[in-house]
């Protein structure tokens, strides 16, 4: 079975913090992604990455940026925190682009920013 | 208006309760379609597919209907682990995970 890690389950930071919110897979997929999920509003992709050192801005991705540098590991950076980016963060691998391509989530890590 | 809606609810029904949800996309070029669960406090996974067929899987069944762009999902004789938050996905892309978009989930609780 793929396995999704993400590194913190819960995060609690302060107000202009940098924050790296981490994740590893270890099935050798090319796709990685990261979502935000908030009450009401399903699902928000803010980053993703189709290879090493490859990256494409989502539909939410400012106040964010990522790193991979490894397949395997792809970071998100939250550069100065703020109370509006509390949320569930959850990152995703894929192995390719199809169609029917099948998301494999990690668990989530739930950041609060006060 | 949202891309993918669905009804919050919640549902609660009863065990061995037949349940439907349905899950309506705005884009019309939507290429591709799928039902994840959601247990509390736990990540998506998939549960199936939707083929513009319609298709079973046990208990599941999912129906895509193009010409009103609604997608579908059936669970009959409920059981108590069925309880979770069913998210409508849909892929308006072509060929590309990115596309995804999610809906904000149906939360189903079967009752004992």
């Amino acid at each position: 079975d793929v396995k999704v890690t993400q590194s913190s389950r819960y995060l609690v930071k302060r107000t202009g913090e940098k924050v790296f919110l981490e994740c590893v897979q270890d099935m050798d997929h090319e796709n990685m992604f990261w979502y935000r999920q908030d009450p009401g509003l399903g699902l928000r992709l803010i980053y993703f990455s189709y290879d090493v050192k490859m990256k494409e801005k989502g539909d939410i991705p400012e106040g964010y940026s990522v790193s991979r540098e490894k397949k395997e590991r792809f970071s998100l950076i939250l550069e100065s925190a703020s109370t509006n980016q509390t949320s569930m963060y959850l990152c995703a691998s894929s192995l390719g682009t199809g169609l029917n391509e099948k998301l494999f989530f990690g668990s989530g890590t739930q950041l609060s920013v006060l | 208006r949202k891309e993918v809606e669905q009804d919050p609810g919640p549902f609660n029904v009863p065990e061995g309760a037949t349940v439907a949800f349905n899950c309506t996309y705005s884009n019309s070029a939507s290429q591709s379609f799928f039902w994840y669960r959601q247990d509390c406090r736990k990540e998506p996974k998939l549960l199936m597919s939707v083929y513009s067929s319609g298709n079973e899987d046990g208990r599941f069944t999912a129906q895509l209907n193009r010409a009103s762009q609604y997608i579908s999902l059936l669970i009959r004789d409920s059981k108590l682990s069925d309880s979770a938050t069913y998210l409508c996905v849909v892929n308006g892309g072509i060929g590309s995970a990115r596309q995804l978009t999610f809906g904000s989930g149906t939360q189903l609780t079967v009752l004992p």
